[in-house]
C-alpha cells in the first residue's frame, strides 16, 4: 500500500468534524474510495468518488478530491462514538486493470465522549 | 450486511500445511476478488476471478491459487502454509461493469465479506 498514504492515527471529541487525509500517485485513478473497518470485522464501503469530480456529499460524508495535488479527504460531522473504526481509502488503477483496490495503511479514528 | 460470506470464520494451522477458505458472492455478483490483510496493514489483493476464470493476480506466488464456482461463489487454497500467511483473508464480490466510464473492464463497488483469521503456527 505504500503508493496510497494516510495518517496512522486522529483523535477527536464527540460532535466535532474529523477529516481523514489520503494521498495516492497515480493519476490514472478512476474511482477512489473511503472503507470503515471496525474490530474484527471487513470492510465497509463508505463512499467513493469518481475522479472527474472535486466533491461528493453524502448524509454525515463529505469526500473532496485535488486531482493536482492527487489528495483525497473524508469528512465526517457530528462524530459519533460509533465512528470509531479504520477508515481505509483505496483507489482502481490502470496497472491493476482497473481491477484490484489499492489500499493505504488505513487510519484509526477515535472518538472520545 | 453485504450478504458476502466466508468460512471458517477462523482458522489455526501448522507450517507446510495447506488451508481452503470459502466466499460466496453477493446475489448478482459475477466477479470475486480475494485479498490479503496482514495486522495493521491495509489489504492487499491477490487475484479475482471472473467467470470460472483468474482475470488478474497480485504480486504473490504461485501456491496461492483460486477457483470460482458455476455459482459464482469461490475458493481460496494456500499451500506450503508459511508463518508469514498469517493474516484476516478477505473476498470481495462485484458485478462486472460493460462499456464503463473508463474502461469495459472496470470492476466498481466491490463488496467485502467479514473475512477468515488464518493463523499460521
Amino acid at each position: 500500500g505504500e503508493d496510497v498514504e494516510q495518517s496512522l492515527f486522529l483523535s477527536v471529541r464527540e460532535g466535532d468534524s474529523s477529516v481523514i487525509n489520503c494521498t495516492y500517485t497515480d493519476s490514472s485513478s478512476t474511482y477512489l474510495y473511503w472503507y470503515k473497518q471496525e474490530p474484527g470485522a471487513g470492510l465497509q464501503l463508505l463512499t467513493y468518488i469518481f475522479s472527474n469530480m472535486d466533491m461528493k456529499q453524502d448524509q454525515r460524508l463529505t469526500v473532496l478530491l485535488n486531482k493536482k495535488d492527487k489528495h483525497l479527504s473524508l469528512r465526517i460531522a457530528d462524530t459519533q462514538t460509533g465512528d470509531s473504526a479504520i477508515y481505509f481509502c483505496a483507489d482502481l488503477r490502470k496497472d491493476t486493470g482497473r481491477r484490484a483496490l489499492t489500499f493505504g495503511s488505513g487510519t484509526r479514528l477515535q472518538v472520545q465522549p | 450486511e453485504t450478504g458476502v460470506t466466508q468460512s471458517p470464520t477462523h482458522l489455526i494451522k501448522t507450517r507446510g500445511q495447506q488451508v481452503t477458505l470459502r466466499c460466496s458472492s453477493q446475489s448478482g455478483h459475477n466477479t470475486v476478488s480475494w485479498y490479503q490483510q496482514a495486522l495493521g496493514q491495509g489489504p492487499q489483493f491477490i487475484f479475482q476471478y471472473y467467470r470460472e476464470e483468474e482475470n488478474g493476480r497480485g504480486n504473490f506466488p504461485p501456491r496461492f491459487s483460486g477457483l470460482q464456482f458455476p455459482n459464482y461463489s469461490s475458493e481460496l487454497n494456500v499451500n506450503a502454509l508459511e508463518l508469514d500467511d498469517s493474516a484476516l483473508y478477505l473476498c470481495a464480490s462485484s458485478a462486472r461493469l460493460a462499456g464503463g466510464p473508463a474502461s469495459p473492464w472496470l470492476v466498481h463497488e466491490q463488496f467485502f465479506g467479514p473475512g477468515t483469521r488464518l493463523t499460521v503456527l
